[in-house]
This record gives structure tokens, C-alpha cells and sequence, in this order.
């Protein structure tokens, strides 16, 4: 059983650029969660997706978007990215509604030079 | 507004004895937490949770302890190992109005926990 893959692995973009992360959530999950951990901090989280839409989102600017395809996948976008969006991001997956226990991807690492 | 502290940046024990990690929150919404442990290149996994309905929950050598009056948790770990080293990151989920989680975590900063052999 496979559990939450993102990808890619690594990724180097330039100040205004934009990039999409992926990902697939494990076996049997239908809600995705995405997340962004800055260097010596905790995870942050951006916004999550079930049936398809956003059901909610944190404190992110609307430069972070995202989309959940029918088969529970996700893609994060992030468009005119800034130093500051230098992280590694999260991909979560859970059963769905009512369930507390999220896995995670081993992550994106995005450097924005 | 770190709704989640960690205030010990790291701690470190020797083989065989107990790590106690902690965890302080300020928002009384929140009604289950979880412990997550993080290796170096990889994501989070996820290692013990309790409900707010509780006060303890034990699964091997880990236990998670919940002093709700206090707004404070804890994590042991006995007998500690080497292979225990890793970032702890306590983590909060928050009911909502409907009375299921949201599904939004609010996490720590992490403690780095380092297991002498």
C-alpha cells in the first residue's frame, strides 16, 4: 500500500516564477491537506481540499491555489514566488471528514533564488 | 500568535533512560492533539494521539499525557533509544461548529531530540 507521494523531490525557481507541486494522497483517503514548513519552524497549513474544493484555507495569500483532481490527486500552485516561498512543502492525506490522524509526503523542497 | 509552543528547542538523554517532550497551547478550541516524529529528508510520521476527552494514551514505549485545565501535553518516551532521534512536532486540531475536526493542524516548532547510545 503506497502511502502519500508528492512530487517533485527538488525544486530550484527564480524570483517571479511559477511553480505546481504534486500529489497523491494514500490508498482510501479523499481529503488532502497542503502544508508549508519554513526552516526551523513547523509545519504551516495552506489550505485543504475535499470533493474537489478548497474546504478550507490558512493564513496564505491567494498567490497559493490549488486543485484536487477526481481521483483524490492534488496539485499547490504558487505563482510571482518570493524568496520568502523558499520551504519544503507538505502534502497530507486523510480518511476524510471526522478523522483526526493525517499522513504526510516526504515533501517538496522549493528554493526560490 | 503561536497557538502551539514548544519551548525546548532540544533535549537529549541517554540510552535506556525516559525523554518527557513538551507541549503548551492557548486555544481552548482545540480538542485533539497529535504527536508527529520527523527524520531528515523525510515528511512527518505520525506517532501517538490523544482526545481532549482523556488524560492519557499509551502505545509501546510512548505515552501522551493532556492537562487540559493547564493547556499543557507531554510525550514520554521509556526506554528512550538511539534510533528515537528526531524533530517532535506537537500538533492541535480544532473542533468545529458541526462537532467533526477540520482537519487543520496547528503545529509546534519542534523539539530536536538526540538519543545517546
Amino acid at each position: 500500500d503506497a502511502g502519500v507521494t508528492q512530487s517533485p523531490t527538488h525544486l530550484i525557481k527564480t524570483r517571479g516564477q511559477q511553480v505546481t507541486l504534486r500529489c497523491s494522497p494514500k490508498s482510501g483517503h479523499d481529503t488532502v491537506s497542503w502544508y508549508q514548513q519554513a526552516l526551523g519552524q513547523g509545519p504551516q497549513f495552506i489550505f485543504q481540499y475535499y470533493e474537489e474544493e478548497e474546504r478550507q484555507r490558512g493564513n496564505f495569500p491567494d498567490r497559493f491555489s490549488g486543485h484536487q483532481f477526481p481521483n483524490y490527486s492534488s496539485e499547490l500552485n504558487v505563482n510571482a514566488l518570493l524568496l520568502g516561498d523558499s520551504a519544503l512543502y507538505l502534502c497530507a492525506s486523510l480518511a476524510g471528514v471526522g478523522y483526526n490522524e493525517q499522513f504526510f509526503g516526504p515533501g517538496t523542497r522549493l528554493t526560490v533564488l | 500568535d503561536q497557538q502551539v509552543k514548544q519551548n525546548s528547542p532540544s533535549l537529549s538523554v541517554q540510552e535506556g533512560r525516559i525523554s518527557i517532550l513538551n507541549c503548551d497551547y492557548t486555544n481552548s478550541m482545540f480538542d485533539y492533539f497529535l504527536w508527529y516524529k520527523k527524520y531528515p529528508a523525510e515528511g512527518p510520521t505520525f506517532l501517538i494521539s490523544i482526545s481532549s476527552i482523556k488524560d492519557k494514551n499509551e502505545d509501546g514505549r510512548f505515552t501522551v499525557f493532556l492537562n487540559k485545565s493547564a493547556k499543557h501535553l507531554s510525550l514520554h518516551i521509556v526506554p528512550s533509544q538511539p534510533g528515537d532521534s528526531a524533530v517532535y512536532f506537537c500538533a492541535a486540531s480544532e473542533v468545529n461548529i458541526g462537532s467533526s475536526n477540520t482537519g487543520k493542524l496547528i503545529f509546534g516548532q519542534g523539539t530536536t531530540l538526540q538519543v545517546k547510545p
